[in-house]
């Protein structure tokens, strides 16, 4: 299937830990991103990165850095978590300069930080 | 900066009652609208877009028109069901094709009664 991949579905740990959280497309995108859903449902991305660029939102902690080994993924690792990084994170990716036909997003990722 | 303003929730309705969910939007030059539905503990998925003014995009009975006069894009259903019951996100991209990602409003829980 064609799709946004992200692992793992769930993820329970203690704070001060270091943790990623993985994400793969096989759309053959070029641009790929990383989105946070607070509790009360509302999205904010945090990073978007194509083989170009990286840009960073500037709320963003620097604790969370993106990964890219190659096109198809981009992996978060969050350092020295923290309760307030609970959430559910969902990576997504497009094709610039195709932005028109939308953004394809992952099943996401339900943090928990206790 | 982009900014998407749509109609806080939740929103409960009867089965079958026409269903209108608001969303206006602020954006410099000329961004792609768009749609997307979540179900509960489900990822996003898109409903439907739009790319340029006064183009209508429609999917499962779901129609929203973009329009430039008034900066808005409203949802529409003439007949909702019970499997309609999720959150509704308003989002814009803008047409530059950057890498700048959504811009989400706060979302929309719609409540369908049977």
């Amino acid at each position: 299937d064609t799709a946004v991949s992200q692992t793992p579905k769930y993820l329970v740990t203690q704070m001060g830990n270091d943790k990623s959280i993985k994400c793969e497309q096989n759309l053959g995108h070029d641009t790929m991103y990383w989105y946070k859903q607070d509790s009360k449902k509302f999205l904010k991305i945090m990073f978007s990165y194509n083989n170009k660029e990286l840009i960073i939102n500037e709320t963003v902690p620097n604790r969370f850095s993106p990964k890219s080994p190659d096109k198809a993924h981009l992996n978060l690792h969050i350092n020295s978590l923290e309760l307030g990084d609970s959430a559910v994170y969902f990576c997504a990716s497009s094709l610039q300069g195709a932005v028109s036909y939308g953004y394809t997003f992952g099943s996401g990722t339900r943090l928990t930080v206790v | 900066g982009n900014s998407v303003t749509q109609m806080e929730g939740p929103v409960t309705l009867s089965e079958e009652a026409f269903l209108t969910i608001n969303c206006t939007y602020t954006a410099t030059g000329y961004p792609s609208l768009f749609w997307y539905v979540q179900y509960p503990g489900e990822g996003l998925q898109l409903l439907l877009k739009a790319t340029k003014a006064d183009d209508k995009g429609s999917n499962k009975g779901f129609e929203a028109t973009y329009r430039k006069e008034t900066t808005s894009f409203h949802l529409e259903k003439g007949s909702v069901q019970v499997s309609d019951s999720a959150v509704y996100f308003c989002a814009l991209s803008d047409s530059g094709g950057g890498a700048d990602g959504l811009t989400f409003g706060k979302g929309t829980h719609l409540i369908i009664q049977p």
